[in-house]
């Protein structure tokens, strides 16, 4: 049971270029979150589903897309990268219904120069 | 929408102290407050929660107290050690989709 995965660890970009951050989790989890985590100002959402096929805005989702590939899988995309995009980003996942566990993957770190 | 502010931003204790953080909320419809500790490197991760039905909640060394007149929350870590070194970070919610979080306290036990 690995849980929330992310991928990549790590990411350089340029900006202007584009990249899609994956994220997959293993445990029947019906919701899945992107949060950004900035120094001093905690996690903050950017998007999130609530269920395969469903996806809301959070609160900072602007330069952002996202897909609910599957129930197990949600991706977030970057298509212009900006260097106000450089950060660290969570992928999370829970069951819809309930105020339970939010389980966190390892993070992806960005730097967008 | 939820505000959650949070103090101290860091926190040094000796080991064997205790710590306490303490947040507030905004929206008086929030009723679920969990606690999450993020060590360097790694995702935040759950160390307790209370709901709003429940004025204090223990697990061992750790103990959460909620006042829903005052609209805050406080993490209670009693004979800390180095280990307990991280970042804590508390959210609030009243819906079961989305938390709110403050901006976190670094906590350092130091020997």
């Amino acid at each position: 049971n690995a849980g929330v995965t992310q991928t990549p660890k790590f990411q350089v970009l340029k900006t202007g270029q584009s990249m899609t951050l994956q994220c997959a989790q293993d445990m029947n989890h019906n919701s899945m979150y992107w949060y950004r985590q900035d120094p001093g100002m905690g996690l903050r959402l950017i998007y999130y589903s609530a269920s395969e096929g469903t996806t809301d805005k959070g609160e900072v989702p602007n330069g952002y897309n996202v897909s609910r590939l599957n129930k197990r899988e949600f991706s977030l995309r970057l298509e212009s990268a900006a260097p106000s995009q450089t950060s660290v980003y969570f992928c999370a996942s829970t069951w819809t219904g309930k105020q339970e566990t939010q389980y966190f993957g390892p993070g992806t770190r960005l730097l967008v120069l | 929408g939820e505000n959650v502010e949070q103090h101290p931003s860091t926190l040094s204790v000796q080991e064997g102290d205790s710590a306490v953080i303490k947040c507030t909320y905004s929206d008086s419809a929030s009723n679920y407050f969990p606690w999450y500790k993020q060590e360097l490197g790694k995702g935040p991760q759950l160390i307790i929660d209370i709901r709003s039905n429940v004025g204090e909640k223990k697990d061992q060394r750790i103990a959460v107290t909620l006042n829903k007149t005052a609209k805050h929350f406080s993490l209670h870590i009693t004979e800390t050690q180095p280990e307990d070194s991280a970042v804590y970070f508390c959210a609030a919610s009243k819906t079961a989709s989305k938390l709110t979080f403050g901006t976190g306290t670094r906590l350092q036990v130091t020997l």
